[in-house]
């Protein structure tokens, strides 16, 4: 049962331009959300996070969108790199554990 | 920064053989993890452990075990190895059990049974 969903599973868009990643829960009791990104070969590495409590967090070009009404979150990228290549995964958490989504990938094309 | 080593980037077993899949961290963290990761599937939480000899189960446990003899290491343990068990094995660990949800991974084990 994934209680975390990453649809749209690749993305392509020009350098500059802003990447959209969406993530979808069904679970109200998770409390934190947190963005990870993945090259290959690579273990996942933390990019962002949010809390529940919160609506927005940005970091750098990095921003990310929480909608508890929706059960819905967002990570925008603007603007895009090349080195933003990669598999992005959604997570979040409920009693210290985390659940993650399938992944998106994510393809910057210079 | 925070080290997550595994042993092991790449190995290829036979099926009903004993695999070991060795973690060792270097920041002093209680919490450590197993995960898989499988296209289409995301990342799965096999087994965690939040202190030494104290191991819980995760969502998919079963066909697996776990070690924690000592806080920095933390070994999973496939009994007998079968091929819907060949998949990209992730090691994580955390600080403490009141933590932000970031885990710092390993760079994985990429496990073949043939």
């Amino acid at each position: 049962d994934q209680q975390v969903k990453q649809n749209s599973p690749s993305l392509s868009v020009q350098e500059g331009r802003i990447s959209i990643l969406n993530c979808d829960y069904t679970n109200s009791m998770f409390d934190y959300f947190l963005w990870y990104k993945k090259y290959p070969a690579e273990g996942p590495t933390f990019l962002i996070s949010i809390s529940s409590i919160k609506d927005k967090n940005e970091d750098g070009r990095f921003t990310v969108f929480l909608n508890k009404s929706a059960k819905h979150l967002s990570l925008h990228i603007v603007p895009s790199q090349p080195g933003d290549s990669a598999v992005y995964f959604c997570a979040a958490r409920r009693n210290n554990r985390l659940a993650f989504g399938k992944g998106n990938q994510v393809v910057v094309i210079p | 920064d925070v080290k997550v080593t595994q042993s092991s980037r790449y190995l290829v077993k036979r099926t009903g053989e004993k695999v070991f899949l060795e973690c060792v961290q270097d920041m002093d963290h209680e919490n450590m993890f197993w995960y898989r990761q499988d296209p289409g599937l995301g990342l799965r939480l096999i087994y965690f452990s939040y202190d030494v000899k104290m191991k819980e189960k995760g969502d998919i446990p079963e066909g697996y075990s776990v070690s924690r003899e000592k806080k920095e290491r933390f070994s999973l343990i496939l009994e007998s190895a079968s091929t819907n068990q060949t998949s990209m094995y992730l090691c994580a660990s955390t600080k403490n059990r009141v933590n932000t949800g970031e885990l710092f991974f390993g760079e994985g084990s990429r496990l073949t049974v043939l």
